[in-house]
């Protein structure tokens, strides 16, 4: 069974820039999870879905920060436009349920210049 | 305020150790707990979880974990090191409050293992 897959692994790019990730979950998991990873911190929830409904998103700056899980499979997490304290790791988990164990994906690193 | 602490930033023990990382948390409804390890620049790997029953848990790699409701802990407990347990390991906690569903990291426990 495939893991959690994401991509990219690694971007670099110059603030004010736009910069989008892609997660695809495990197969039949309805949870999907975006979070963020700061060095020596855990990770910090920004948003999960519930098949295609964003359920929790009060921690995503949506003055920013936009995400999608059309049909309810995979999602796209955005940055428009991206500032130097964004470079953190950014995380997607799936579950087949909230509470159960969520499997993570490799993550996303970026470094905002 | 609901938390999870993990009391300890970085723990180094000897191969061949015994190991204990600490994890307390703050919740006012039954909590559902989690251990995961993560390797660097990897992702998070799931060690053992506890929902109900037996408050000793056993997961993968030799860890054991076990539940104490009335100290709010979840310790991680494993016999014996070896050197490929250098990681970072984070305690989580999930919950189901009035305010809604809430699934928190701690801060995480960076562990050496020297020979």
């Amino acid at each position: 069974e495939a893991g959690v897959v994401q991509s990219p692994r690694y971007k670099i790019i110059e603030k004010k820039q736009p910069v989008a990730f892609w997660c695809n979950p495990i197969s039949g998991h309805n949870t999907l999870y975006w979070y963020l990873q700061n060095l020596g911190q855990g990770p910090e929830l920004l948003i999960r879905y519930e098949n295609e409904e964003a359920v929790d998103d009060s921690q995503l700056p949506k003055d920013r920060f936009s995400a999608e899980r059309l049909k309810g499979v995979d999602s796209t997490l955005k940055i428009q436009p991206a500032e130097l304290g964004d470079s953190a790791v950014y995380l997607c988990a799936s579950s087949f349920r909230v509470y159960n164990e969520q499997f993570f994906g490799p993550g996303t690193r970026l470094t905002v210049l | 305020a609901q938390s999870v602490t993990q009391p300890d930033i970085h723990i180094t023990v000897s191969e061949g150790a015994s190991l204990e990382l600490r994890c307390n948390y703050s919740y006012g409804a039954t909590p559902y707990l989690f251990w995961y390890v993560q390797s660097p620049g990897q992702g998070l790997q799931l060690l053992l979880k506890y929902f109900s029953g037996d408050t000793l848990v056993q997961g993968i790699k030799g860890f054991e974990a076990e539940f104490k409701r009335s100290q709010s802990s979840f310790n991680l407990r494993k016999p014996s090191v070896h050197w490929s347990d250098a990681a970072e390991y984070f305690c989580a906690v999930g919950a189901q409050s009035n305010t809604g569903n809430q699934f928190y990291f701690g801060t995480g426990t960076s562990l050496t293992v020297i020979p």
